[in-house]
């Protein structure tokens, strides 16, 4: 069975700040890796994903992931915090040819002026 | 290019009530479809997904059922609500999952009195 977990419940930052959001994962076979951002009362959307190939990803809106199968995590991160980045983003794992999505609890950025 | 509905955005029903959550997919054919509902400090749970017309599989076991009468319309079912049933519902679809992950809608925020 696969699990995510996602370290801090909520995160602040200053405004042009690092954004470094933690996703350690647990699999038995190499997973596919989701990072979702959600603003207050709506859908997730999908900032950036790992399937194969170079393991430095980047998304949209700034955001970047690293996959590091030694350490078994995902972690999101931002150089410059802003303000519209304040959301709850959402960890996920997928087995590979799987069609189900296992999501982390997720954590709420804060974003300070 | 596709898109997800989602209806209605929001929903106040009496406990003991029946439930009916719609959502439907435009501009793709046999989707995977999925409900997750989120409520207060208990993340995302998968509630049902289908991978074709007739084809659910459950995910937990509650107070609630899916249908999928249309190869893109996917349905949420209670015949009486609790009141924990309250949360937020979110339907997605996924045309290759593992490649794709989910595309989400806008939600619909069930309070069950």
């Amino acid at each position: 069975a696969q699990s995510v977990t996602q370290l801090g419940s909520h995160v602040s930052v200053s405004e042009g700040a690092l954004v470094l959001l933690r996703c350690n994962y647990s699999s038995s076979v190499p997973p596919y890796l989701f990072w979702y951002v959600q603003y207050p009362n709506q859908g997730l959307q999908l900032l950036l994903k790992y399937t194969t190939g170079a393991t430095l990803v980047k998304g949209i809106n700034g955001f970047e992931a690293e996959f590091k199968k030694s350490e078994t995590s995902f972690h999101l991160t931002k150089p410059s915090a802003h303000m519209s980045d304040a959301a709850e983003y959402f960890c996920a794992v997928m087995k590979a040819a799987g069609n189900k999505l296992t999501f982390g609890g997720g954590t709420r950025v804060l974003v300070k002026p | 290019s596709q898109t997800i509905h989602q209806w209605p955005a929001t929903l106040v029903q009496p406990v003991g009530s029946p439930l009916s959550l719609e959502c439907t997919v435009e501009g793709t054919s046999n989707p995977n479809l999925y409900w997750y509902r989120q409520a207060a400090g208990r993340g995302l749970q998968l509630l049902f997904y289908s991978v074709g017309i007739g084809q659910i599989s459950s995910e937990v076991p509650q107070n609630l059922s899916a249908s999928r009468p249309q190869d893109r319309q996917f349905i949420l079912s209670s015949k009486k609500l609790l009141l924990s049933d309250s949360g937020f519902y979110l339907c997605a679809w996924s045309s290759a999952p593992s490649l794709y992950g989910y595309t989400f809608g806008s939600g619909t925020r069930l309070t069950v009195v």
